[in-house]
């Protein structure tokens, strides 16, 4: 049974950074590309980020550019995104979610249950 | 603004049909790259719903329909039940933006 869970949520202040994580089994976790996508209050769906199996090829939305980063280990079969210089437009529920593709993001065919991450002051 | 338009809501009586649209460019849809489906119900992940536009996972019911033409897609929803109200967003990948991009999603409202 595919699994995926997330962790790392919570309150932070603005600036301030948190990393997420997302424990995922139950497949074989290299061979795929893993995406971020978070639901903002009152807002839809957005993609954040996505990485291909191995690692070597990242994705970015515009708006985080250069501040979240991306990461995988695949022999701890986790994903990771570790969020710097956050801001309250980042509040929002952040959703792992499994590419059926492998370098290339296509379309996400299992998800997390979601982490919750709150910024504010 | 999101780069796959979607109406913000559509409703129907049970058992009626119902359509959501998503129209995106050149960059997008109309570049070739497969349109794909989620529904998201209250306080749960999203679920996909159809996939490469016309495909529907197993287990999904084939009153889920999905279609696509030129640089917009289409979802159809037939024989309207309860259980279907939810948040339906549309998916392709953007040749501009070099990632994943959603539609702002659709509320659909059983009547």
């Amino acid at each position: 049974e595919v699994q995926l869970v997330e962790s790392g949520g919570g309150l932070v202040q603005p600036g301030g950074s948190l990393r997420l994580s997302c424990a995922v089994s139950g497949f074989t976790f290299s061979s795929y590309a893993m995406s971020w996508v978070r639901l903002a209050p009152g807002k839809g769906l957005e993609w954040v980020s996505g990485i291909s199996g191995g690692g070597g090829i990242t994705y970015y939305a515009g708006p985080v550019k250069g501040r979240l980063t991306i990461s995988r280990d695949n022999s701890k079969n986790t994903l990771y995104l570790q969020m710097n210089s956050l801001r309250a437009e980042d509040t929002a529920v952040y959703y792992c979610a499994k590419d059926v593709g492998g370098s290339y993001l296509y379309y996400f065919d299992y998800w997390g249950q979601g982490t919750l991450v709150t910024v504010s002051s | 603004q999101s780069v796959l338009t979607q109406p913000p809501s559509v409703s129907g009586a049970p058992g009626q049909r119902v359509t959501i649209s998503c129209t995106g460019s050149s960059s997008n849809i109309g570049g070739g790259y497969d349109v794909h489906w989620y529904q998201q119900l209250p306080g749960t992940a999203p679920k996909l719903l159809i996939f490469d536009n016309s495909n529907r996972p197993s287990g999904v019911p084939d009153r889920f329909s999905g279609s696509k033409s030129g640089t917009s897609a289409s979802l159809a929803i037939s024989g309207l039940q309860a259980e279907d109200e939810a948040d339906y967003y549309c998916q392709s990948f953007d040749s501009s933006l070099s990632g994943s991009v959603f539609g702002g999603g659709t509320k659909l409202t059983v009547l």
